[in-house]
């Protein structure tokens, strides 16, 4: 069975850094790409970026570019997003997700990870 | 960036009715455009790529259609399940965006 499966839900205070991962199974991981996708609370969906594990090649929103980083390690079939310094802003639900090819429909989702910022 | 725009934003409807929801891109977009339902708690569901082609396992009764900047996802009878949260995915360029979705509610 092909699946994404996502670290669990964070709380972390604002300021500090943060690393969630997405371990690919029941497929080639090399050969796909990996999208992540922000939810924030009751909100819509907002595509962040995405990586191609075979050589790292990477894209990123503008909305995203700068604020985090998307890495992958395809020895243990792992997409990671990570921020330096998170910030209340930043609590959401996050779901990485597969395309069918890139760019295109995501027909593979993670669960998803709730990450909370708060003091 | 390409904005997709959903209408309407929500409304209600009754088992077995028929309904038709708009997404227009800001830009042309061929027929790079995908549809999701997505219910609380979960992660989305693909529905339809390629602007009308069904993803395996997906009832018939959804069905989508349009090109270019003005797409259309209809449900034919509606059904209980089928109360949810839909967006559309424009994949024409990068960055992807999705519209801002369309809640279903039960009447």
């Amino acid at each position: 069975e092909v699946q994404l499966v996502q670290s669990g839900a964070e709380v972390i205070k604002p300021g500090e850094s943060l690393k969630i991962s997405c371990q690919g199974s029941g497929y080639s991981f090399t050969s796909y790409w990996i999208g992540w996708v922000r939810q924030m609370p009751g909100k819509g969906l907002e595509w962040m970026g995405i990586i191609y594990p075979g050589d790292s090649d990477t894209r990123y929103s503008p909305s995203f570019q700068g604020q985090v980083t998307i890495s992958a390690d395809k020895s243990i079939s792992t997409a990671y997003l990570q921020w330096s310094s998170l910030k209340a802003s930043d609590t959401a639900m996050y779901f990485c997700a597969r395309p069918l090819i890139s760019p295109g429909a995501f027909d593979i989702w993670g669960q998803g990870t709730m990450v909370t910022v708060s003091s | 960036a390409i904005r997709m725009t959903q209408s309407p934003s929500s409304f209600s409807a009754s088992t077995g009715d028929r309904v038709t929801i708009t997404c227009r891109a800001s830009q042309g977009i061929s027929s790079y455009l995908a549809w999701y339902q997505q219910k609380p708690g979960k992660a989305p569901k693909l529905l339809i790529y390629a602007a009308s082609t069904l993803q395996s396992g997906v009832p018939s009764r959804f069905s989508g259609s349009g090109s270019g900047t003005d797409f259309t996802l209809t449900i034919s009878c509606l059904q209980s399940e089928d109360f949810a949260t839909y967006f559309c995915q424009q994949y024409y360029s990068y960055p992807l965006t999705f519209g801002g979705g369309t809640k279903v509610e039960i009447k």
